[in-house]
């Protein structure tokens, strides 16, 4: 367990479906940020956060909804996906002003059917 | 913004030789060089880092070197074991931003 827990680990959705990943970190954090990785592609970058408040939103489609209530949990609202969007979803928070690396999730298999 | 670039994309070396990965960063202001495994079905682990004050650091098996001047990094897996292989991404950051830039990644396999 690396202090910051994903969940679910697993989710299969239909293309109308509603769905929601959760993020938590127990690590004193205070930026947290989500991640697309898709086979044999570079990790992209979705969403930043720092203290709540979203300070990044790398061009990703309206599907993709984030919300952080607090400097603790970040979700991920999920809504009219594509195929295309199957992917593993990651999280992960760092100790913004410190210059340090990044603590991931284990991430969320989401396969959008 | 900075653009990180990293070679091989796959490598194979037998259980006990030494495996090399390299990266290449854009901005000179890089000065946090992290690397990250990440193994099937986890996501990615940091496993040694370096900042630009230093041109080497060394972890057991692990060591990563730093060129400021040729703006390259490496990662030095000796002895390498079956439990090596994974997939190992680079990554840099600037100043306390914290923002990272990854790698494309070095899937290693270690073979027996």
């Amino acid at each position: 367990e690396t202090g910051v827990t994903q969940t679910p680990r697993h989710l299969v959705m239909g293309m109308t479906n509603k769905k929601s990943l959760k993020c938590e970190q127990h690590l004193g954090h205070n930026a947290m940020y989500w991640y697309k990785q898709s086979a044999k592609k570079p990790l992209e970058l979705m969403f930043v956060y720092n203290f709540k408040e979203q300070t990044e939103n790398n061009s990703v489609p309206s599907r993709f909804s984030p919300e952080c209530p607090n400097s603790s949990h970040l979700f991920l609202h999920l809504h009219t996906l594509q195929p295309e969007d199957s992917a593993l979803y990651l999280c992960a928070s760092s100790h913004q002003g410190q210059g340090d690396g990044y603590t991931f999730g284990s991430g969320t298999r989401l396969t959008v059917v | 913004g900075e653009n990180v670039e990293q070679h091989p994309s796959t490598l194979s070396v037998q259980e006990g030789d030494s495996a090399v990965i390299k990266c290449t960063y854009s901005d000179s202001a890089s000065n946090y060089f992290p690397w990250y495994k990440q193994e099937l079905g986890k996501g990615p682990q940091l496993i040694i880092d370096i900042r630009s004050n230093v041109g080497e650091k060394k972890d057991q098996r692990i060591a990563v070197t730093l060129n400021k001047t040729a703006k390259h990094f490496s990662l030095h897996i000796t002895e390498t074991q079956p439990e090596d292989s994974a997939v190992y991404f680079c990554a840099a950051s600037t100043g306390t931003a914290s923002k990272l830039t990854f790698g494309t990644g070095t899937r290693l396999q270690v073979t027996l």
